[in-house]
């Protein structure tokens, strides 16, 4: 079975420029999230989708972060324009759905972005 | 905000010892989950212990759970040297989403 698929692996841009990252979930997973993971920290989470329906998108700073998952499969993360502390790694996780409790997730490797 | 906290911080073992870690949380949970994160790379999970439950072992790993302290523990036995690693709590506070920890990042010497 295929894992999480992120890409790309490594990005730096400079501040104010524009960034847009990738996720491919597990076949057949229909929770995918995206977590912010900043250097000494744990992943915190930035949004949910259900399929391709928000769940939870209280933490994504919504002035410039934006995401979507279309067709309830892959999804983007797009930061327009980044700041300083955007330096993060960008991490994508699916799991299967199943009512009445956070599943296993599987997370993909990550995208390590800079900001200059 | 995040939900775990995981202690202590850092922790250097010697190869074949065991190594300890322990999360506290502070509302209540439907299930917490252990995950390892080894340098650059993305989170593996390693165990999930209902409410329910008070211990749980897959392999070298054993995991309990206190729900009246809000806290669990991580153990890893025999430890090797692909054990180093940074090891997080997550929880679910019956709210659909895991809330992670700080983590523990563990260096075992050869």
């Amino acid at each position: 079975e295929a894992g999480v698929a992120q890409s790309p692996r490594y990005k730096i841009i400079e501040k104010r420029q524009s960034v847009a990252f990738w996720c491919n979930p597990i076949s057949g997973h229909a929770t995918l999230y995206w977590y912010q993971q900043i250097l000494g920290q744990g992943p915190k989470l930035l949004i949910q989708f259900q399929n391709n329906g928000v769940v939870d998108d209280s933490q994504l700073p919504k002035d410039r972060f934006s995401a979507e998952r279309l067709k309830g499969v892959d999804s983007t993360l797009k930061i327009q324009p980044a700041k300083l502390e955007d330096s993060a790694v960008y991490l994508c996780a699916s799991s299967p759905w199943t009512s009445g409790s956070a599943d296993t997730q599987y997370f993909g490797p990550g995208t390590r972005l800079t900001v200059l | 905000s995040q939900q775990g906290e995981e202690d202590p911080q850092a922790l250097s073992i010697q190869e074949g010892e065991n190594a300890t870690m322990n999360c506290s949380y502070k509302t209540s949970i439907n299930n917490l989950q252990w995950y390892r994160q080894n340098s650059g790379r993305g989170l593996v999970h390693l165990i999930l212990i209902r409410s329910n439950e008070r211990e749980k072992h897959s392999g070298r790993l054993r995991v309990t759970l206190d729900t009246s302290k809000k806290s669990s523990s991580l153990l890893i036995t025999a430890s090797r040297a692909a054990d180093t690693a940074s090891y997080f709590c997550a929880t679910d506070a019956n709210d659909y989403k895991l809330s992670f920890g700080a983590g523990t990042t563990v260096t075992v010497r050869a």
